[in-house]
Protein backbone atom coordinates (compact mmCIF):
# COMPACT_ATOMS: atom_id res chain seq x y z
CA UNK A 1 0.00 0.00 0.00
CA UNK A 2 1.52 2.89 -0.77
CA UNK A 3 1.82 5.80 1.57
CA UNK A 4 3.40 9.01 2.94
CA UNK A 5 4.75 9.19 6.46
CA UNK A 6 4.79 11.88 9.16
CA UNK A 7 6.88 11.08 11.59
CA UNK A 8 5.06 12.34 14.80
CA UNK A 9 1.17 12.35 15.28
CA UNK A 10 1.46 15.13 18.28
CA UNK A 11 3.93 17.19 19.05
CA UNK A 12 4.60 19.62 21.68
CA UNK A 13 7.16 22.08 21.92
CA UNK A 14 7.97 25.53 23.73
CA UNK A 15 7.81 28.93 22.28
CA UNK A 16 12.23 29.63 21.11
CA UNK A 17 12.70 25.74 20.23
CA UNK A 18 13.75 24.50 16.31
CA UNK A 19 11.32 22.21 15.46
CA UNK A 20 11.34 19.71 12.80
CA UNK A 21 8.76 18.07 10.99
CA UNK A 22 8.96 14.68 8.90
CA UNK A 23 7.49 13.36 5.93
CA UNK A 24 8.69 10.49 3.55
CA UNK A 25 6.95 8.98 0.52
CA UNK A 26 7.95 6.03 -1.32
CA UNK A 27 5.61 6.19 -4.62
CA UNK A 28 8.77 7.72 -6.08
CA UNK A 29 6.61 11.13 -6.91
CA UNK A 30 8.49 14.46 -7.66
CA UNK A 31 6.08 16.73 -5.79
CA UNK A 32 6.36 16.84 -2.52
CA UNK A 33 3.60 19.48 -0.14
CA UNK A 34 3.75 20.74 3.81
CA UNK A 35 0.08 22.40 4.37
CA UNK A 36 -1.09 23.78 7.50
CA UNK A 37 -4.71 23.12 8.35
CA UNK A 38 -6.74 25.44 10.75
CA UNK A 39 -10.58 25.60 11.48
CA UNK A 40 -12.29 27.46 9.01
CA UNK A 41 -9.09 27.79 6.77
CA UNK A 42 -9.05 25.10 4.91
CA UNK A 43 -5.91 23.87 4.08
CA UNK A 44 -2.39 26.53 3.04
CA UNK A 45 0.34 26.36 1.23
CA UNK A 46 3.43 26.78 3.10
CA UNK A 47 6.19 25.30 0.75
CA UNK A 48 6.35 22.66 -1.53
CA UNK A 49 9.37 20.75 -3.83
CA UNK A 50 9.08 19.68 -7.06
CA UNK A 51 12.66 17.93 -6.96
CA UNK A 52 15.84 16.98 -5.08
CA UNK A 53 17.26 20.21 -3.28
CA UNK A 54 14.32 22.14 -5.15
CA UNK A 55 11.60 24.53 -3.11
CA UNK A 56 9.22 26.94 -3.44
CA UNK A 57 7.36 29.25 -1.02
CA UNK A 58 3.56 29.15 -1.07
CA UNK A 59 1.40 31.09 0.62
CA UNK A 60 2.66 31.15 4.02
CA UNK A 61 6.24 30.76 4.43
CA UNK A 62 7.02 32.99 6.84
CA UNK A 63 8.47 31.24 10.16
CA UNK A 64 9.15 28.02 8.10
CA UNK A 65 11.86 26.63 5.89
CA UNK A 66 11.93 23.38 4.20
CA UNK A 67 14.72 20.86 3.44
CA UNK A 68 14.62 18.22 0.61
CA UNK A 69 17.72 15.98 0.34
CA UNK A 70 16.96 12.72 -0.74
CA UNK A 71 13.48 12.34 -2.91
CA UNK A 72 11.71 10.08 -0.51
CA UNK A 73 12.03 13.22 2.42
CA UNK A 74 10.78 16.50 2.44
CA UNK A 75 11.32 17.98 5.94
CA UNK A 76 9.71 21.19 7.38
CA UNK A 77 11.63 23.04 10.21
CA UNK A 78 10.38 26.11 12.15
CA UNK A 79 13.35 28.01 13.27
CA UNK A 80 12.09 29.34 16.41
CA UNK A 81 8.68 27.97 17.30
CA UNK A 82 5.97 30.78 18.29
CA UNK A 83 2.25 29.81 20.18
CA UNK A 84 0.40 31.04 16.60
CA UNK A 85 2.18 28.13 15.01
CA UNK A 86 -0.22 25.60 16.87
CA UNK A 87 -1.84 23.97 14.14
CA UNK A 88 -1.91 20.70 12.23
CA UNK A 89 0.39 20.19 9.81
CA UNK A 90 -0.18 17.80 6.44
CA UNK A 91 2.30 16.46 4.20
CA UNK A 92 1.24 15.21 0.90
CA UNK A 93 3.21 13.87 -2.59
CA UNK A 94 2.12 13.71 -6.05
CA UNK A 95 2.86 12.78 -9.19
CA UNK A 96 1.75 14.26 -12.38
CA UNK A 97 -0.82 17.05 -12.03
CA UNK A 98 -3.44 15.25 -13.44
CA UNK A 99 -3.80 13.59 -10.04
CA UNK A 100 -4.35 14.08 -6.74
CA UNK A 101 -1.94 14.24 -3.64
CA UNK A 102 -1.62 11.30 -1.27
CA UNK A 103 -1.43 12.83 1.81
CA UNK A 104 0.38 11.79 4.83
CA UNK A 105 -1.66 11.02 8.72
CA UNK A 106 -0.96 14.56 10.09
CA UNK A 107 1.01 16.39 12.91
CA UNK A 108 -0.83 18.17 15.66
CA UNK A 109 1.44 20.45 16.79
CA UNK A 110 1.04 22.63 20.11
CA UNK A 111 3.61 25.45 21.07
CA UNK A 112 3.41 26.39 24.59
CA UNK B 1 -4.52 33.42 -7.87
CA UNK B 2 -7.40 30.45 -7.98
CA UNK B 3 -9.47 30.72 -5.17
CA UNK B 4 -12.11 27.74 -3.89
CA UNK B 5 -15.37 28.87 -1.69
CA UNK B 6 -17.57 26.11 0.58
CA UNK B 7 -20.24 28.58 1.74
CA UNK B 8 -21.43 25.46 4.00
CA UNK B 9 -19.35 25.33 7.07
CA UNK B 10 -21.45 22.43 8.22
CA UNK B 11 -24.50 19.69 7.05
CA UNK B 12 -26.07 16.99 8.73
CA UNK B 13 -28.16 14.47 6.79
CA UNK B 14 -30.07 11.36 7.68
CA UNK B 15 -28.99 7.96 7.49
CA UNK B 16 -29.76 6.43 4.05
CA UNK B 17 -30.58 9.85 2.49
CA UNK B 18 -28.76 12.27 -0.05
CA UNK B 19 -27.14 15.50 0.84
CA UNK B 20 -25.36 17.56 -1.77
CA UNK B 21 -22.47 19.44 -0.68
CA UNK B 22 -21.28 22.59 -2.64
CA UNK B 23 -17.94 23.97 -4.14
CA UNK B 24 -17.50 27.55 -6.28
CA UNK B 25 -14.16 28.31 -7.18
CA UNK B 26 -12.39 31.41 -9.46
CA UNK B 27 -10.14 30.76 -12.25
CA UNK B 28 -9.36 31.99 -15.60
CA UNK B 29 -8.16 29.09 -16.89
CA UNK B 30 -9.96 26.66 -18.93
CA UNK B 31 -8.23 23.27 -18.23
CA UNK B 32 -7.93 22.69 -14.92
CA UNK B 33 -8.74 19.79 -12.38
CA UNK B 34 -10.68 18.97 -9.03
CA UNK B 35 -11.33 17.56 -6.43
CA UNK B 36 -13.06 16.38 -3.04
CA UNK B 37 -11.48 14.79 -0.48
CA UNK B 38 -12.82 13.33 2.86
CA UNK B 39 -11.02 13.58 6.25
CA UNK B 40 -12.80 11.95 8.78
CA UNK B 41 -12.17 11.57 12.84
CA UNK B 42 -8.41 10.16 11.80
CA UNK B 43 -7.43 12.84 10.26
CA UNK B 44 -6.22 11.25 7.10
CA UNK B 45 -7.35 12.88 3.96
CA UNK B 46 -8.70 10.63 1.25
CA UNK B 47 -9.95 10.87 -2.12
CA UNK B 48 -13.60 11.10 -2.87
CA UNK B 49 -13.85 11.86 -6.25
CA UNK B 50 -11.58 13.79 -9.69
CA UNK B 51 -13.07 15.87 -12.01
CA UNK B 52 -10.94 17.16 -15.22
CA UNK B 53 -12.48 20.19 -16.74
CA UNK B 54 -11.70 19.68 -20.36
CA UNK B 55 -14.38 16.40 -19.58
CA UNK B 56 -17.90 17.48 -19.58
CA UNK B 57 -19.60 14.43 -18.23
CA UNK B 58 -19.99 14.60 -14.49
CA UNK B 59 -17.54 12.09 -12.47
CA UNK B 60 -19.06 9.19 -10.72
CA UNK B 61 -17.56 6.90 -7.88
CA UNK B 62 -20.02 4.31 -6.58
CA UNK B 63 -22.38 6.67 -3.58
CA UNK B 64 -20.32 9.85 -4.99
CA UNK B 65 -21.30 11.89 -7.53
CA UNK B 66 -20.46 15.53 -8.70
CA UNK B 67 -22.20 17.91 -10.38
CA UNK B 68 -19.89 20.20 -12.79
CA UNK B 69 -20.88 23.41 -14.05
CA UNK B 70 -17.91 25.08 -15.55
CA UNK B 71 -19.72 28.05 -17.11
CA UNK B 72 -21.14 28.37 -13.32
CA UNK B 73 -17.87 27.36 -12.03
CA UNK B 74 -19.31 25.24 -9.33
CA UNK B 75 -18.94 21.56 -8.45
CA UNK B 76 -21.05 20.27 -6.45
CA UNK B 77 -20.53 16.89 -4.70
CA UNK B 78 -23.93 14.67 -4.02
CA UNK B 79 -23.15 11.74 -1.81
CA UNK B 80 -26.03 8.76 -2.05
CA UNK B 81 -27.69 6.92 0.80
CA UNK B 82 -25.35 8.44 2.83
CA UNK B 83 -23.95 6.49 5.72
CA UNK B 84 -22.40 7.02 9.28
CA UNK B 85 -18.48 6.35 8.06
CA UNK B 86 -20.07 9.45 5.00
CA UNK B 87 -19.26 11.39 8.63
CA UNK B 88 -16.48 13.83 8.00
CA UNK B 89 -14.72 16.99 6.90
CA UNK B 90 -15.15 17.34 3.18
CA UNK B 91 -12.72 19.28 1.51
CA UNK B 92 -12.92 20.61 -2.29
CA UNK B 93 -9.95 21.39 -4.33
CA UNK B 94 -8.59 22.91 -7.67
CA UNK B 95 -5.29 21.78 -9.15
CA UNK B 96 -4.02 24.04 -11.98
CA UNK B 97 -1.87 22.28 -15.34
CA UNK B 98 0.21 25.28 -14.97
CA UNK B 99 1.21 24.65 -11.21
CA UNK B 100 2.12 22.10 -8.77
CA UNK B 101 -0.06 22.68 -5.99
CA UNK B 102 -3.79 22.58 -4.93
CA UNK B 103 -5.98 25.32 -3.64
CA UNK B 104 -8.57 24.16 -0.75
CA UNK B 105 -11.51 25.02 0.08
CA UNK B 106 -12.50 25.83 4.17
CA UNK B 107 -14.12 22.70 4.34
CA UNK B 108 -17.50 21.62 5.18
CA UNK B 109 -18.23 19.36 8.11
CA UNK B 110 -20.91 16.77 7.10
CA UNK B 111 -22.86 14.78 9.89
CA UNK B 112 -24.79 11.75 9.57
CA UNK B 113 -27.61 11.25 11.94
CA UNK B 114 -28.71 7.51 12.24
Amino acid sequence: DVKVTQSSRYLVKRTGEKVFLECVQDMDHENMFWYRQDPGLGLRLIYFSYDVKMKEKGDIPEGYSVSREKKERFSLILESASTNQTSMYLCASSSTVKYGYTFGSGTRLTVV
Amino acid sequence: AQTVTQSQPEMSVQEAETVTLSCTYDTSESDYYLFWYKQPPSRQMILVIRQEAYKQQNATENRFSVNFQKAAKSFSLKISDSQLGDAAMYFCAYRSPNNNDMRFGAGTRLTVKP
